[in-house]
């Protein structure tokens, strides 16, 4: 099936530094998205994007939180200063559209963050 | 607010018998879409099959079928003829029909351990 690619697979990083989590959607695909799972808790929705804008956030995506994606290239999550309740892996997804089979996510295999 | 639970924590079965997965969710919206993922054990996130709730038909991909109650808000996977690379981790997500964002609920999943 259609792959999504997440860039690294973990990352440790110090409280308070800054880090980005690097994803490169489906190639066709238009909507981007973030997911969090905390270790043995469901997946939780932080994000969507949509032609350079975000369409909706969670009250888990925090005011440290951001997200862009310059000229077509890495759908990147910054997170800046990083906190100890960041740890988490972060999933990335894409979507070609949302409505109808258009709206199935197409996951990544998630970067583990490790704020220490 | 909508709510998916799955409520079975792990599953063994014997390769090459079938395994059922209950799964329960909760919306006000008529229009729903419901999903299974499964995840590997390299962290990989897979989408499975879907079923549109205005679809009276179950789904079927392969050897995974979805037993749709729609009275009782029940979409159960079903695998057949389970292989030993059908161990994992599986998924249930929701997006409600109404409002922008294409936004999953996912259950917190059940493990599946398919036995030689």
């Amino acid at each position: 099936g259609p792959k999504v690619l997440q860039i690294p697979s973990h990352q440790i990083i110090d409280m308070g530094q800054m880090v980005t989590l690097n994803c490169d959607p489906v190639s066709n695909h238009l909507y981007f998205y973030w997911y969090k799972q905390i270790l043995g808790q469901q997946m939780e929705f932080l994000v969507n994007f949509y032609n350079g804008k975000v369409m909706e956030k969670s009250k888990l995506f925090k005011d440290q939180f951001s997200v862009e994606r310059p000229d077509g290239s890495y759908f990147t999550l910054k997170i800046q200063p990083t906190a100890l309740e960041d740890s988490a892996v972060y999933f990335c997804a894409s979507s070609l559209g949302l409505g109808g089979p258009q709206n199935t996510l197409y996951f990544g295999a998630g970067t583990r963050l490790s704020v220490l | 607010a909508q709510k998916v639970t799955q409520t079975q924590t792990s599953i063994s079965v014997m390769e090459k018998t079938t395994v059922t997965m209950d799964c329960v969710y909760e919306t006000q919206d008529s229009s729903y879409f419901l999903f299974w993922y499964k995840q590997t054990a390299s962290g990989e996130i897979v989408f499975l099959i879907r079923q549109d709730s205005y679809k009276k038909e179950n789904a079927t991909v392969g050897h995974y079928s979805l037993n749709f109650q729609k009275p009782k808000s029940s979409i159960g996977l079903i695998i057949t003829a389970t292989q030993i690379e059908d161990s994992a981790v599986y998924f249930c997500a929701m997006r409600e029909g109404q409002g922008a964002g294409n936004k999953l609920t996912f259950g917190i999943g059940t493990r599946v351990l398919v036995r030689p």
